[in-house]
């Protein structure tokens, strides 16, 4: 079973407000990755990380999300200011590699109002 | 750029039938395939991977063959069972430092 935590597992905002979750990865995977899940069940890749680095992010996470991974303390995504469009389960996932095989959290799932 | 194409949508199967989830890709660079299964209200897990060329895997009944020659990593079981109704994705990964892709995913549906 994967030891990836990820809190809250729900999380509630308006429109406008800020919206974090956090991501405990598993022990030795330096590799974090985040999803954004759609209700189609789509994955659409968001940000990853190699220890406290930036590998890889889209355009809307450069602009509208914050997210960091720093040493001895949980990952974090934070939306800056949510719109119902961000409604969403976001999944983490930590990897030994940045192209081995993930393991996922249960995700958080955010609901815009 | 890289991809990955998942062409079915929604399986529905009796129980005890068998089934192929098709999975084609793109890539440059040398791949690594992944299925993961995806049970309702649950996360993501690792089904099968792999990155050698016409060599089979198998995990838990289901199985694969990556074949680069067509660009293909079809998932199949002889034989479902009711407990195998979830989504599953395809995903691709390479060694040139780019992120894990996922296909759309393919819903199986197992009916008695």
């Amino acid at each position: 079973n994967s030891k990836v935590i990820q809190t809250p597992r729900y999380l509630v905002k308006g429109q406008g407000q800020k919206a974090k979750m956090r991501c405990i990865p598993e022990k030795g995977h330096p590799v974090v990755f985040w999803y954004q899940q759609n209700k189609n069940n789509e994955f659409k890749f968001l940000i990853n990380f190699q220890n406290q680095e930036v590998l890889q992010q889209i355009d809307m996470t450069e602009k509208r999300f914050s997210a960091e991974c720093p040493s001895n303390s949980p990952c974090s995504l934070e939306i800056q200011s949510s719109e119902a469009g961000d409604s969403a389960l976001y999944l983490c996932a930590s990897s030994p590699d940045n192209y081995a095989e993930q393991f996922f959290g249960p995700g958080t799932r955010l609901t815009v109002l | 750029g890289d991809s990955v194409t998942q062409t079915e949508g929604l399986v529905t199967l009796t129980k005890g039938l068998p089934v192929m989830l098709n999975c084609t890709y793109q890539t440059t660079y040398s791949p690594f395939l992944f299925w993961y299964v995806q049970h309702l209200n649950e996360a993501p897990k690792l089904l099968l991977k792999s990155s050698t060329d016409n060599k089979r895997t198998e995990h838990q009944g289901f199985y694969a063959t990556l074949h680069k020659s067509s660009s293909s990593f079809h998932l199949q079981k002889s034989s479902v069972q009711l407990s195998d109704s979830a989504l599953y994705f395809c995903a691709l990964s390479e060694n040139s430092g780019t992120y894990q892709r996922f296909g759309t995913g393919t819903k199986l549906q197992v009916v008695p």
